[in-house]
């Protein structure tokens, strides 16, 4: 089975920190993907990234940015946390071609 | 803007009965469909997935897909109480990178 693991089920922080959350899969997969999800809003792309060192922005981008220094790990950064970044966040990873993301646990984010 | 779109409910189903969930996706390209369950706080799990026109069955579940109608449909027989969640249909991007866009999600109740 993949596993996806995320470094921490709930997390709370402060307005202006720099938060680090951390992604890694044990399946060799090609694409990693970042997304927050919201009520009403659904699942929204962040950051993914098809191989080391490359990443594409997603849908939402702005204020976050990523790191894939190894294949099987994909940290996502809040370079300065801000309340509305609140958020359950989802880090999900596929083998290449039309093969189904396979999600981790998520992250709940809470910014005070 | 590539949309797919899923009536939010609750669908409320008796148990035993058919639960059937639909979407609409807007992207002509696209070529790979997802259903997903969320149950409330968790992650999503995958459940099906579905490439080609026409049926697939996996227990209780089967998936349907019209691409000229641009119209995928999940059909869960014998519904139980487990199966209580909220359920996402993703459709993957022209755009590449395997990437996929999720509909809001429509919440399912199975009521005894």
């Amino acid at each position: 089975d993949v596993k996806v693991t995320q470094s921490s089920r709930y997390l709370v922080k402060r307005t202006g920190e720099k938060v680090f959350l951390e992604c890694v899969q044990d399946m060799d997969h090609e694409n990693m993907f970042w997304y927050r999800q919201d009520p009403g809003l659904g699942l929204r792309l962040i950051y993914f990234s098809y191989d080391v060192k490359m990443k594409e922005k997603g849908d939402i981008p702005e204020g976050y940015s990523v790191s894939r220094e190894k294949k099987e790990r994909f940290s996502l950064i809040l370079e300065s946390a801000s309340t509305n970044q609140t958020s359950m966040y989802l880090c999900a990873s596929t083998y290449r071609g039309n093969q189904p993301q396979h999600f981790g646990d998520g992250t709940r984010l809470s910014i005070l | 803007q590539k949309e797919v779109e899923q009536n939010s409910g609750p669908l409320s189903v008796p148990e035993g009965a058919i639960a059937s969930l639909n979407c609409t996706y807007s992207d002509r390209g696209s070529q790979s469909f997802f259903w997903y369950r969320q149950y409330s706080g968790k992650s999503p799990e995958l459940i099906m997935f579905i490439y080609s026109n026409g049926d697939k069955e996996d227990g209780r579940f089967t998936a349907q897909l019209n691409k000229a109608s641009q119209y995928v449909s999940l059909l869960i027989r014998d519904s139980q109480p487990s199966d209580s969640a909220t359920y996402l249909c993703a459709a993957t991007d022209t755009g590449g990178g395997n990437k996929l866009t999720f509909g809001t999600g429509t919440q399912l109740k199975v009521e005894l």
